[in-house]
């Protein structure tokens, strides 16, 4: 494996249950992301980690919850979604987080499609 | 926060330019560019830096000015290929980034 992978491609929940998206990536970065990213809108910055520690968290609701085990790893849990949170996640990751005048190319997983009944 | 693109979106003949602006309200360390395919993850084109010079990849090429807090892509000669939406994406101070809300470009044969 390559680059960066997501599991499920594809995930139907009811607003009831828990369920978690999982991000790999395989290029030896520091850095991991989540966005969301709904129909017709911007994607949307949730959460940043940088080595394992997480350094941004955009005012998301508690039913989402980031867990980065390592470097290489990134989970998005879920429970009591609502299905306004019907949307694409993307996980990408870099090699470093932003600094002053610093490199940060993201890498982009190709996304769970998350349908909330 | 979140840099407005313009235009929303555009329709271009094969071989013709167009350019994408991004501005934002906010101070600037940084800009990047993306493109996403329709159902595929949005690709790195470039970043732009602070006092950097005008980037390039094949013939999709950006300025950032910093004073102004903009930034603009500039697609030259289009080809099929290079139809999709484009976000810029603004790096401020800390770790704020924010993504644009989008260019939609069609290019047609």
């Amino acid at each position: 494996e390559t680059g960066v992978t997501q599991t499920p491609r594809h995930l139907v929940m009811g607003m009831t249950n828990k369920k978690s998206l999982k991000c790999e990536q395989h290029l030896g970065h520091n850095a991991m992301y989540w966005y969301k990213q709904s129909a017709k809108k911007p994607l949307e910055l949730m959460f940043v980690y940088s080595l394992e520690e997480r350094v941004e968290n955009n005012s998301v609701p508690s039913r989402f919850s980031p867990e980065c085990p390592n470097s290489s790893h990134l989970f998005l849990h879920l429970h009591t979604l609502q299905p306004e949170d019907s949307a694409l996640y993307l996980c990408a990751s870099s090699q470093e987080t932003s600094g002053d005048l610093s490199y940060n190319e993201q890498f982009f997983g190709p996304g769970t499609r998350l349908t909330v009944l | 926060q979140q840099p407005v693109q313009s235009p929303q979106a555009v329709i271009l003949r094969e071989g013709e330019d167009a350019v994408i602006n991004c501005s934002s309200s906010k101070a600037l360390y940084s800009v990047h560019w993306y493109r996403q395919k329709h159902g595929e993850a949005p690709v790195f084109l470039m970043i732009l830096l602070k006092g950097g010079e005008q980037m390039r990849h094949e013939k999709i090429s950006a300025s950032f000015n910093e004073k102004k807090q903009q930034s603009s892509l500039y697609l030259t000669a289009s080809q099929l290929s290079y139809s999709g939406t484009y976000f810029c994406g603004t790096e401020g101070r800390g770790n704020q980034f924010y993504f644009g809300t989008g260019t939609s470009l069609t290019v047609i044969p």
